[in-house]
C-alpha cells in the first residue's frame, strides 16, 4: 500500500513549457486535490476532484488544467509554465464516507522550477 | 472567506512544552486538524478534534479549542529535536468536497 504517490520529485522548466504532474493513490479515495506551496503562504488549493471524471477549481485554479480520467489518478497541467508557478506542489486524496474525520492523506511532493 | 493565521516561528529547548497556535473564522467548521511537514516530506495528520470538544489529548500531544475565540493550540509535551519541523493547522471548509484551509505554517525547532 504505497498511499499517495507524485511524478516528477522535481524538474525545472523554461517559461512557455508545458507538463504535466502525475499524482496517483491505491486506496480507493473518491476525493483528490492538488495544492501549491509557497514560503509564508501555506498551502493553496488550486483544483480538486469529487470523482472520476469531475474537477472543481480551488482558490488559485489560474495557468493549470487537471484531469481525473481515472479514480486513482489527478493530473496536474501546466499549459505555458511561468516563473509565479515555481513552487511545490502537493496532491493528497480523502475518503468520503460517514462523518469521521475525513483526513486528507499527502503525496511526498513536487518540486518545480520555472526559469 | 476563511482565513487561518498561525505565527511563523518558535524555538523552544529539548525537554521542554512548546505551544503552537492558531486561529480561524470560519465558525461553522466542523474538523479542525494538526499537520506535520518535515523537511523535504508532504504533510502528516497529527490530530485533529472535533467542533464540539474543548480538548483533545493523545500522548504528547494536547489540543485546545476555544471556539468563542475561534483559536486552537498544539501543545507538544517533553519536545525532541525530532519534533523540528513545521506545524500547519487547518479547517475543514464548509460545503462539499472535504476541502481543507490551511494555516501558513509553524516553523518549531528544537535547541539542544
Amino acid at each position: 500500500n504505497a498511499g499517495v504517490t507524485q511524478t516528477p520529485k522535481f524538474r525545472v522548466l523554461k517559461t512557455g513549457q508545458s507538463m504535466t504532474l502525475l499524482c496517483a493513490q491505491d486506496m480507493n479515495h473518491e476525493y483528490m486535490y492538488w495544492y501549491r506551496q509557497d514560503p509564508g503562504m501555506g498551502l493553496r488549493l488550486i483544483h480538486y476532484s469529487v470523482g472520476e471524471g469531475t474537477t472543481a477549481k480551488g482558490e488559485v485554479p489560474d495557468g493549470y488544467n487537471v484531469s481525473r480520467l481515472k479514480k486513482q489518478n489527478f493530473l496536474l497541467g501546466l499549459e505555458s509554465a511561468a516563473p509565479s508557478q515555481t513552487s511545490v506542489y502537493f496532491c493528497a486524496s480523502s475518503t468520503t464516507g460517514g462523518d469521521f474525520e475525513k483526513t486528507q492523506y499527502f503525496g511526498p511532493g513536487t518540486r518545480l522550477l520555472v526559469l | 472567506g476563511e482565513d487561518v493565521e498561525q505565527s511563523l516561528f518558535l524555538s523552544v529547548r529539548e525537554g521542554d512544552s512548546s505551544v503552537i497556535n492558531c486561529t480561524y473564522t470560519d465558525s461553522s467548521s466542523t474538523y479542525l486538524y494538526w499537520y506535520k511537514q518535515e523537511p523535504g516530506a508532504g504533510l502528516q495528520l497529527l490530530t485533529y478534534i472535533f467542533s464540539n470538544m474543548d480538548m483533545k489529548q493523545d500522548q504528547r500531544l494536547t489540543v485546545l479549542l476555544n471556539k468563542k475565540d475561534k483559536h486552537l493550540s498544539l501543545r507538544i509535551a517533553d519536545t525532541q529535536t525530532g519534533d523540528s519541523a513545521i506545524y500547519f493547522c487547518a479547517e475543514r471548509v464548509t460545503g462539499g468536497g472535504n476541502k481543507l484551509t490551511f494555516g501558513t505554517g509553524t516553523q518549531l525547532k528544537v535547541e539542544l
